[in-house]
C-alpha cells in the first residue's frame, strides 16, 4: 500500500496562475481532507469529503475548489493563485478517526 | 466558536526529563481527541487518540495523554524524553463522525543533551 500520495512535492506559481494539487489514497477510505499549514497556525481545514461526489467547506475554503469523482482521488484546485496561498498543503484520508497524511506539497506563489 | 489551544509555542527540556504538553479545547460536547507529531520536513504521525472510556490513553513512543472533562484538557506526557523526541506536536479534535478535524497551533519541543 502506498497510503496517501501527493504530487507535486514543490511548486512555484506566479500570481494569477492556476494549478491542481493531486492527492490519492489506496486504503479505500471514505473520508478525505485538505489542510494548509502555516507557521504558528497549525493545520487549517480547507475542504473535506465524506465520499465520492460529496464535498464540503472547512475553515479556509476561499480560493480553493475540490471535487471527488472517485474514492481514491481528491484533487485541490487553485483557480487564481495569490501570495496568501503560499503554504504547505497536506492531504489526509481517515478511517475510524485515525487520519493518514500525505507527505505534503510546498507551494510558493510569487 | 470552536477552538483548540496549545498555550506553549516552544518548550525546551533536558534529555531524560519529564515532559507535559498542554492542550485545551472549546466545544459543546466531548470531541474525539488526538495528538500528532511532526518531524522537520515530514508529515504528521498519530501518537494517540481518545474516543471514550479510560481517560488515560497510551500511545506510541512512550507517550500518554489524560483527558480531563472538567478542564476541557487533553495534555500529553512522557516520563523521560529522548533526543529523538524533538519535533512539533499538534493536538487535534474530531467532530461530526470524523468528518472534520481542528488542530491547535502546535508546540515545538527542543531537547537539550
Amino acid at each position: 500500500n502506498a497510503g496517501v500520495t501527493q504530487t507535486p512535492k514543490f511548486q512555484v506559481l506566479k500570481t494569477g496562475q492556476s494549478m491542481t494539487l493531486q492527492c490519492a489514497q489506496d486504503m479505500n477510505h471514505e473520508y478525505m481532507s485538505w489542510y494548509r499549514q502555516d507557521p504558528g497556525m497549525g493545520l487549517r481545514l480547507i475542504h473535506y469529503s465524506v465520499g465520492a461526489g460529496i464535498t464540503d467547506q472547512g475553515e479556509v475554503p476561499n480560493g480553493y475548489n475540490v471535487s471527488r469523482s472517485t474514492t481514491e482521488d481528491f484533487p485541490l484546485r487553485l483557480l487564481s493563485a495569490a501570495p496568501s496561498q503560499t503554504s504547505v498543503y497536506f492531504c489526509a484520508s481517515n478511517s475510524g478517526g485515525e487520519q493518514f497524511f500525505g507527505p505534503g506539497t510546498r507551494l510558493t506563489v510569487l | 466558536a470552536q477552538s483548540v489551544t496549545q498555550p506553549d509555542i516552544h518548550i525546551t527540556v533536558s534529555e531524560g526529563a519529564s515532559l507535559e504538553l498542554r492542550c485545551n479545547y472549546s466545544y459543546g460536547a466531548t470531541p474525539y481527541l488526538f495528538w500528532y507529531v511532526q518531524s522537520p520536513g515530514q508529515g504528521l504521525q498519530l501518537l494517540l487518540k481518545y474516543f471514550s472510556g479510560d481517560t488515560l490513553v497510551q500511545g506510541i513512543k512512550g507517550f500518554e495523554a489524560e483527558f480531563k472533562r472538567s478542564q476541557s484538557s487533553f495534555n500529553l506526557r512522557k516520563p523521560s524524553v529522548h533526543w529523538s523526541d524533538a519535533a512539533e506536536y499538534f493536538c487535534a479534535v474530531g467532530l461530526y463522525n470524523f468528518n472534520k478535524f481542528y488542530f491547535g497551533s502546535g508546540t515545538k519541543l527542543n531537547v537539550k543533551p
